[in-house]
């Protein structure tokens, strides 16, 4: 089955600054790779997605690119604020199944 | 509006006492899925359904069932539970195959004693 690996585990930046989460995958059949943020005592929610046919998708301060040659993709996320403290999870998706990251715990200081 | 509910809430139960948590969504959507969270993993997909009566396992589907008998409605049913499946459940739902925006309920903590 597919293995999703994600880094790092906790990321803390300053308000203002970029924050970069990375994912690493392994089988070249997975084609949807799309980014949930869950914030403390919800469900995860969709923030952004690529698919495999497609580079780089951004989404106002949110931006993902995918390398599929080397089976990465990362999720950007620049001018950070305090509301952008949360855990992130990557995941990627073949033969209708996901796959998920262990997750990011990103801590934006004021 | 749009929604993905799910009931209990929070549970706490013993060894061995099948438990049904339930799963309902209201957006008319195709695919449905169980997930579980346990620290340091993420989430990990039990069981899904491309639609009614159509279910497949997942990554984790040991020790639990699933049944789609209405598009709307996905119950995760734990026959006999275990302590190691304690853990926070999350269901969730989206358009066709899964390859859009999936909406997750507010989980479901479940405690096996």
């Amino acid at each position: 089955g597919e293995n999703v690996e994600q880094h790092p585990s906790t990321l803390s930046v300053q308000e203002g600054d970029s924050a970069v989460i990375k994912c690493t995958y392994s089988d070249s059949a997975s084609n949807y790779f799309p980014w949930y943020k869950q914030e403390l005592g919800k469900g995860p929610q969709l923030i952004i997605d690529i698919r495999s046919n497609v580079g780089e998708k951004k989404d106002q301060r949110i931006a993902v690119t995918l390398n599929k040659t080397a089976k990465h993709f990362s999720l950007h996320i620049t001018e950070t604020q305090p509301e952008d403290s949360a855990v992130y999870f990557c995941a990627a998706y073949n033969f209708n199944k996901f796959y998920f990251g262990s997750g990011t715990k990103l801590n934006v200081k004021p | 509006e749009a929604q993905v509910t799910q009931n209990p809430r929070y549970l706490i139960t013993v060894t061995g006492k099948k438990l049904t948590v339930t799963c309902s969504q209201n957006m008319n959507h195709e695919y449905m899925s169980w997930y579980r969270q346990d620290p340091g993993l993420g989430l990990r997909q039990i069981y899904y359904s491309m639609n009614v009566e159509v279910t497949d396992k997942g990554d984790v589907p040991e020790g639990y069932k699933v049944s789609r008998k209405e598009k709307r409605n996905f119950p995760l049913i734990l026959e006999s539970p275990s302590p190691n499946q304690t853990s926070l459940y999350f269901c969730a739902s989206g358009t066709s195959s899964g390859t859009d925006t999936q909406y997750f309920g507010p989980g479901t903590r479940l405690t096996v004693l």
